[in-house]
């Protein structure tokens, strides 16, 4: 497709359950960010991919959230034993260069309610 | 992370006028910047950027400009119009992460 594509666009999960999003990049971006959304707030980082390698999952907030990139495209953020504190939305970001130093562009989101 | 914040959490414009949203940044060693704009229910949309050797850059309607003595970034809209009413992020580029500031939320009265 032309842009980042995310899905689901929301997803209602009980708490405790584990869920999965996907991020299809821009084809031929090498670099793939993860961000969390809170309501009323700016994007916070969560992880970096280089390709396949991911360089910087800094932002990750517990082990709980896990993220793969296993063929240098497709991305899926793993939550488990989702808690309520983790709804927000979930932003992908893909970029064509390496480094940061180049334009970023977002996915519509994931927006992830935990009740 | 690192605090890239901005001076006003809301601002409203007549739709002609020119807008002007504010951002302070707090790493000198960061080394580009991007605007982003935020509708609701939408991810963010590049605007503009510019990089930490230049102090002006220009695009259709917006400018951006970068003071690094004082850390400071702005971005300034043209001929405001209704759909430029969003939330306006600056972003600051630190190695491999983007921070991000709180926002800015535009209202362009019509």
């Amino acid at each position: 497709g032309a842009g980042v594509s995310q899905s689901p666009r929301y997803k209602v999960a009980k708490r405790g359950q584990d869920v999965a999003l996907r991020c299809d990049p821009i084809s031929g971006h090498v670099s793939l960010f993860w961000y969390q959304q809170a309501l009323g707030q700016g994007p916070e980082f969560l992880t970096y991919f280089q390709n396949e390698a991911q360089l910087d999952k800094s932002g990750l907030p517990s082990d709980r959230f896990f993220a793969e990139r296993p063929e240098g495209s497709v991305s899926t953020l793993k939550i488990q034993r989702t808690q309520q504190e983790d709804s927000a939305v979930y932003l992908c970001a893909s970029s064509l260069g390496t480094g940061g130093m180049t334009e970023a562009f977002f996915g519509q989101g994931t927006r992830l309610t935990v009740v | 992370g690192e605090n890239v914040g901005l001076h006003l959490p809301t601002l409203s414009v007549q739709e002609g006028d020119n807008s002007i949203i504010n951002c302070a940044y707090s790493n000198s060693a960061s080394d580009y910047f991007i605007w982003y704009k935020q509708e609701s229910g939408k991810g963010p949309q590049f605007i503009i950027d510019i990089r930490s050797n230049m102090d002006k850059r220009q695009g259709q309607r917006v400018t951006v400009l970068l003071n690094k003595t004082v850390k400071h970034l702005s971005l300034q809209i043209a001929a405001t119009q209704p759909g430029d009413s969003a939330v306006y992020f600056c972003a600051e580029n630190t190695g491999n992460q983007f921070y991000f500031g709180t926002g800015t939320s535009l209202t362009v009265i019509p």
